[in-house]
């Protein structure tokens, strides 16, 4: 079945400080991944996407995320975390085709201390 | 830039009352789609709807729920009956024929039904 993990439900970090959100996904064909964010009052916004190519793209926002197959991973990473960041984050795949319907995760929230 | 437009921002209706949620997006996309997210739980696919027809629908999706595109600018979600477990943030999206798996989304109708 056709699955996104988010396996942290809540992260804390200092800001200036690294982060990284996990992401697994389970998928019979090749993913299309996808990163969304979502801040308060606002909708979810496309932070970085994954089609095929380097494995390591580059989004919005200083943000990126790599694509490791062998793992089922696609993880969100930032050098150095602004207050601005604090939000929820939520992983996506999706597999094109007819539909083309995204199957989220469920979201990892951000908070960022100063 | 341009953005998918969702009114109301919350709805509030009782419980075996239709409600119509309404969503304009983005001019030049085709694929139009709805998830909605109750509280503390995952984003879910509802429906996608392309050239005046749906392409495909959630289990979610039944009887009570319709979607039509009553002019060349608007999406609705119907839900003709409520029910309590119906409560929860209903996002639309929209994408491009190419790349079309790029969605769009809004900032989303919350509904409570009491």
């Amino acid at each position: 079945a056709q699955s996104v993990t988010q396996p942290d439900i809540h992260i804390t970090v200092s800001e200036g400080a690294s982060l990284e959100l996990r992401c697994n996904y389970s998928y019979g064909a090749t993913p299309y991944l996808f990163w969304y964010v979502q801040s308060p009052g606002q909708g979810l916004q496309l932070l970085l996407k994954y089609f095929s190519g380097d494995t390591l793209v580059q989004g919005i926002k200083g943000f990126e995320a790599e694509f490791k197959r062998s793992q089922s991973s696609f993880n969100l990473r930032k050098p150095s975390v602004h207050w601005s960041d604090a939000a929820e984050y939520f992983c996506a795949v999706g597999g094109g085709g007819a539909t083309n319907k995204l199957i989220f995760g469920t979201g990892t929230l951000l908070a960022v201390q100063p | 830039e341009p953005e998918v437009t969702q009114t109301p921002s919350h709805q509030v209706t009782q419980m075996g009352q239709e409600v119509i949620l309404r969503c304009v997006p983005i001019s030049n996309h085709l694929y139009f789609y709805w998830y909605r997210q109750i509280l503390g739980q995952k984003v879910e696919f509802l429906v996608s709807f392309y050239n005046n027809e749906i392409s495909e629908k959630s289990e979610i999706f039944d009887d009570q729920f319709s979607v039509e595109r009553p002019d060349g600018s608007n999406f609705t979600l119907k839900i003709r009956s409520t029910k309590l477990e119906d409560s929860a943030m209903y996002f639309c999206a929209s994408s491009r024929t190419e790349p079309r798996r790029i969605q769009y989304f809004g900032a989303g109708t919350r509904l409570s039904v009491l």
